[in-house]
């Protein structure tokens, strides 16, 4: 399989725990995307990777969220301390340099329930 | 606050017939525009992309582009059940060829 790979598909966690999500880019991509969607809406960016360097955070990422890319090649999304409001879906895309032609490759998600 | 708007529908048109699916965005300068359907539970995927004012056409699928009125739609001839899906406008930040900006979406819903 040579598209987005993310993991888990799905978590179920209690209020307060924390968790982790890992997402695996199309080899090639140099850029690394984490948006959030909850039902009805959009995907909200949240972060951006070019290569390891973290270059965007949205004001929507709290000092609970952190991103990591280390080496440049898969990424880990924590959320520290859940709270019911960051049930969700985790969405992670990648795409080359000339993204405005071809877009993103979006992953199939991790949706976490945080009860 | 740059913004994405489309309607959130839902949009129901007959089988065959043609679906037509709008979206206004606020950021004047954007170049690039995207269309990505999205199914119940999955992620989006990316159908259509314009850049240029007028027409651009792939298969049954017809992107419309008007940087004056900001505009942009998207045109579904030959409707098939299938294509019932929510429909994601996105559109990218002006002078950022990084990062897009998502409208709500558009549930469509093709009547067999």
């Amino acid at each position: 399989d040579t598209g987005v790979s993310q993991d888990p598909r799905h978590k179920i966690t209690k209020r307060g725990q924390n968790v982790t999500f890992r997402c695996d880019p199309i080899s090639e991509h140099n850029r690394l995307y984490w948006y959030r969607q909850t039902l009805g809406q959009g995907p909200e960016f949240l972060t951006y990777f070019q290569n390891e360097a973290q270059l965007e955070k949205s004001r929507l990422l709290s000092d609970r969220f952190s991103a990591e890319r280390p080496k440049g090649s898969f990424s880990t999304l924590e959320i520290q301390r859940t709270e019911q409001g960051d049930s969700a879906m985790y969405l992670c895309a990648s795409s080359l340099d000339v993204f405005t032609t071809y877009g993103y490759t979006f992953g199939s998600g991790t949706r976490l329930t945080v009860v | 606050q740059k913004e994405v708007e489309q309607n959130s529908g839902p949009l129901s048109v007959p089988e065959g017939a043609i679906a037509s699916l709008n979206c206004t965005y606020s950021d004047r300068g954007s170049q690039s525009f995207f269309w990505y359907r999205q199914y119940s539970g999955k992620s989006p995927e990316l159908i259509m992309f314009i850049y240029s004012n007028g027409d651009k056409e792939d298969g049954r699928f017809t992107a419309q582009l008007n940087k004056a009125s900001q505009y942009v739609s998207l045109l579904i001839r030959d409707s098939q059940p299938s294509d019932s899906a929510t429909y994601l406008c996105a559109v990218e930040e002006t002078n950022r060829d990084d990062k897009i900006i998502f409208g709500k979406g558009t549930r469509l819903h093709i009547l067999p």
